[in-house]
Parts: structure tokens; C-alpha cells; sequence
């Protein structure tokens, strides 16, 4: 029973191609959000959603999607993809509608390596 | 957000508890102190948090200094699976959490 699951948990791709990673949360929370980290360790927030609406797009490139077909879901689209997108991304949830008020609670992450 | 100063790494032995210091002299009368701790590989887990109070969970405990400069995380009876990398993050409700360096804790038996 998984609160915060993300699809797939390794990603080994080429450069130039399109990729979405997903993740879905069982907690009942309002907010989702999409934080990646380098390969120093720090995380960083990507983007924060509230029940299917985009709250926060912290200057990401727009090769990055999120979309969010329910509350419970939020999915993250990568185009074009370059040596720089190597990363963990990690999916996160909260319970209330504003973004970082409560507790975030975050997925097992996703690794993803262009090559 | 207030910033935290946390030491780099330190050990522990099984079965102690294990004490983690986090200095947080500009702290804000309204920052709450949040940790959380990533073991390898894994995603950041959530710990405890707190604003003026000590609180205690399942997990661990939180003591605050009265002045609430600083704060020490207590692990009461660490165990090898508590290896990890804690955080310590100071900040207000509403503003995103920020990870910095953290302290790399190694449990050895």
C-alpha cells in the first residue's frame, strides 16, 4: 500500500527523445509535486499542483510537462531530452490546497539517465 | 527561510540513541523546524517537525532550544536501517522546503 508510487524507477534513454514519468498517490492529498535531484544531492523543486491546476513552475525549462488528469495524479513529460535531465525525480504530496503548508510526503524517485 | 547549519557527518553505535545537532540562529517566530532523512536510493521520508515545542512521534523526538536557535533531533534507539542522510530544514508555512547538505548518520554495529 504505497502512498506515493512512481512509474518506472530507472529510465535509461538517448538524447533528443520525448519520456513521461508517473506517479500517483493514495493519501487523499490536494497537492502533488515534482522536485529533481542533481547528482550533488540537492533536491530542488520542479512544479507544484493543486487539484489538477499548475500553483508553482519553478523556471523549468519548457520541456518539461507535468499534467494532471486527477488529484490523485501527476504526471511529468520530458521532450527532448539532454545530458543534463540526468537526475532522480521524486513525486510529492500534501494534504491541504496550498502548496508546502503541510507535510510532503515523497516517492521512491524515479533515475533518469541520458545518454 | 532561516538557514541551518548542520554537522557533515557522524557515527553511531546500534542500539544508542543517536542525538543530531541543527543550528538555526535566524530563525523567524514564524518558521516551524522540519526534518526529514533519505536513505540510499530511496525518497526523502518525512521524520517530525515542530515550531516552539518539544514533540516526540513513533520515529523520533524533537527538542527545541527555549531561544529556538537551534534544535536536536533524537533517534532513541538507532538501528542499522536508520543509516541515512537527516535534514534539518527551517521555514514558514507556505514556502517550499529546501534541502541542503544534511548530516550523513552511519550506524554501526
Amino acid at each position: 500500500d504505497t502512498a506515493v508510487s512512481q512509474t518506472p524507477k530507472y529510465l535509461v534513454t538517448q538524447m533528443g527523445n520525448d519520456k513521461s514519468i508517473k506517479c500517483e498517490q493514495n493519501l487523499g492529498h490536494d497537492t502533488m509535486y515534482w522536485y529533481k535531484q542533481d547528482s550533488k544531492k540537492f533536491l530542488k523543486i520542479m512544479f507544484s499542483y493543486n487539484n489538477k491546476e499548475l500553483i508553482i513552475n519553478e523556471t523549468v525549462p519548457n520541456r518539461f510537462s507535468p499534467k494532471s488528469p486527477d488529484k490523485a495524479h501527476l504526471n511529468l513529460h520530458i521532450n527532448s531530452l539532454e545530458l543534463g535531465d540526468s537526475a532522480v525525480y521524486f513525486c510529492a504530496s500534501s494534504q491541504g490546497g496550498r502548496p508546502f503548508t503541510d507535510t510532503q510526503y515523497f516517492g521512491p524517485g524515479t533515475r533518469l539517465t541520458v545518454l | 527561510d532561516a538557514k541551518t547549519t548542520q554537522p557533515t557527518s557522524m557515527d553511531c553505535a546500534e542500539g544508542r540513541a543517536a542525538n543530531l545537532p541543527c543550528n538555526h540562529s535566524t530563525i523567524s517566530g514564524n518558521e516551524y523546524v522540519y526534518w526529514y532523512r533519505q536513505i540510499h536510493s530511496q525518497g526523502p521520508q518525512y521524520i517530525i517537525h515542530g515550531l516552539k515545542n518539544n514533540e516526540t512521534n513513533e520515529m523520533a523526538s524533537l527538542i527545541i532550544t527555549e531561544d529556538r536557535k537551534s534544535s536536536t533531533l533524537i533517534l532513541p534507539h538507532a538501528t542499522l536501517r536508520d543509516t541515512a542522510v537527516y535534514y534539518c530544514i527551517v521555514k514558514a508555512a507556505g514556502n517550499k522546503l529546501t534541502f541542503g547538505g544534511g548530516t550523513r548518520v552511519l550506524v554501526k554495529p
